[in-house]
């Protein structure tokens, strides 16, 4: 069964830290994603990478970096955390194919005070 | 890039059948439709997805006219364990790929008793 891990469940930061979210899939996958997610607004997405080294902005990557130095694992920075990135941070990873589903894992709430 | 409308949200009884409309006016000639589950505090779950006419599998249907510019998901004599949100996906090709897969708003589907 895939699993997709985000390292932390619950994240409290202060404005202006720079915060890292990981996320590991052990699937072998070559697509991984992250969202954020908000009430009211759905899921959005923030960056995707189709392979190691690289990375595509998604809707709203403003405020945000990412990382993929592995295959297995796509990281989410906030370089300076701000109280508007208070979220939940979902990540996904899928095969290429187009038809291949997304795998979410449960999420990181990130509170920003 | 296909963008989604969706109900906001439906209440449903037990035991009856849902149905979730969903519109993508622009649908490219290559893209798929997916649609996903997402229970509080979870990562969605993908459920079913088609390219045209009719799938089934054990969770639910998904209708799929010729102009493709809709899509229908059915669950069939729903439970309180159904009640959750429901995303419409189109996913665009990118390059060969699938890539930027912009979620909406989704459909709250409560269930009662």
């Amino acid at each position: 069964d895939v699993k997709v891990t985000q390292s932390s469940r619950y994240l409290v930061k202060r404005t202006g830290e720079k915060v890292f979210l990981e996320c590991v899939q052990d699937m072998d996958h070559e697509n991984m994603f992250w969202y954020r997610q908000d009430p009211g607004l759905g899921l959005r997405l923030i960056y995707f990478s189709y392979d190691v080294k690289m990375k595509e902005k998604g809707d709203i990557p403003e405020g945000y970096s990412v990382s993929r130095e592995k295959k297995e694992r796509f990281s989410l920075i906030l370089e300076s955390a701000s109280t508007n990135q208070t979220s939940m941070y979902l990540c996904a990873s899928s095969f290429v194919q187009l038809n291949s589903p997304l795998h979410f894992g449960n999420g990181t709430r990130l509170t920003v005070t | 890039l296909a963008k989604t409308t969706q109900p906001i949200s439906m209440d449903s009884y037990e035991g009856q059948e849902v149905n979730i409309t969903c519109s993508h006016n622009n649908i490219a000639t290559n893209d798929y439709i997916t649609w996903y589950q997402q229970f509080p505090s979870q990562g969605p779950r993908f459920i079913i997805q088609g390219y045209k006419t009719k799938v089934t599998n054990e969770v639910a249907s998904l209708f799929i006219p010729a102009d493709r510019k809709s899509s229908t998901l059915s669950l069939p004599r729903v439970s309180l364990s159904d009640t959750a949100v429901y995303y419409c996906l189109v996913v665009s090709n990118y390059g060969g790929s699938q890539g930027n897969l912009i979620f909406g708003k989704g459909t709250k589907l409560s269930v009662k008793p």
